[in-house]
């Protein structure tokens, strides 16, 4: 299985509500990853998870949180977000964290919309 | 910072050949380049490591200039399922961290 699956595919949420965000992979990766890609843009990092724990938080605010609740799984709670954050979030993950080798794995990413 | 690519977008004819750079203005230990089809998630083509390499895969190959910081990808004899937005990513080594480049939007036509 080389596949990183997301849910749910399109999510629309108030700036009031709280979501989730969730992100699978069973290729016994180590390293977990969050983007943010808006429209006709290169994807932006997020977080870098590697072996469970966070390792880079790019200056990303509070109402997004990461957890990693185990080697497979990737999760991003959403609360009082902003229409700004309107975009596409991709998870990834790769072998290890050492990008100077290691291919990055795409899942297909949740379409996001604040209202 | 991040990598610029060159051109911004180029529409070819099926059967023609494309080149598309990718700069950095900071020391490079490898690049990786992707293609993203409208909608779908950017999908791995290759890295290209410190050290002057060229890899080819089939009709696309890449080169890594580490002096010039620059890499490029070439494509030959172009196929239709080729179209799509192609971003370079740059780490240094050991980096748990890919900056992708600007992107370039391919698009090829019968």
């Amino acid at each position: 299985d080389t596949e990183v699956t997301q849910t749910p595919k399109h999510l629309v949420m108030g700036m009031t509500n709280k979501k989730s965000l969730k992100c699978e992979q069973h290729m016994g990766h180590r390293a977990m990853y969050w983007y943010k890609q808006k429209a006709k843009k290169p994807p932006e990092l997020m977080f870098v998870y590697s072996y469970e724990k966070l390792s880079i938080n790019e200056s990303v605010p509070s109402r997004f949180s990461p957890e990693c609740p185990n080697s497979s799984l990737l999760n991003l709670h959403l609360h009082a977000l902003q229409p700004e954050d309107s975009a596409l979030y991709l998870c990834a993950s790769s072998q290890d964290t050492g990008l100077t080798y290691n291919e990055q794995f795409f899942g297909p990413g949740t379409r996001l919309t604040v209202l | 910072q991040q990598p610029v690519q060159s051109p911004q977008a180029v529409i070819l004819r099926e059967g023609e050949d494309a080149v598309i750079n990718c700069s950095s203005s900071k020391a490079l230990y490898s690049v990786h380049w992707y293609r993203q089809k409208h909608g779908e998630a950017p999908v791995f083509l290759m890295i290209l490591l410190k050290g002057g390499e060229q890899k080819g895969h089939e009709k696309i190959s890449a080169s890594f200039n580490e002096k010039k910081q620059q890499s490029s990808l070439y494509l030959t004899a172009s196929q239709l399922s080729y179209s799509g937005t192609y971003f370079c990513g740059t780490s240094a080594f050991g980096n748990e961290k890919l900056t992708f480049g600007t992107g370039t939007r391919l698009t090829i036509i019968p």
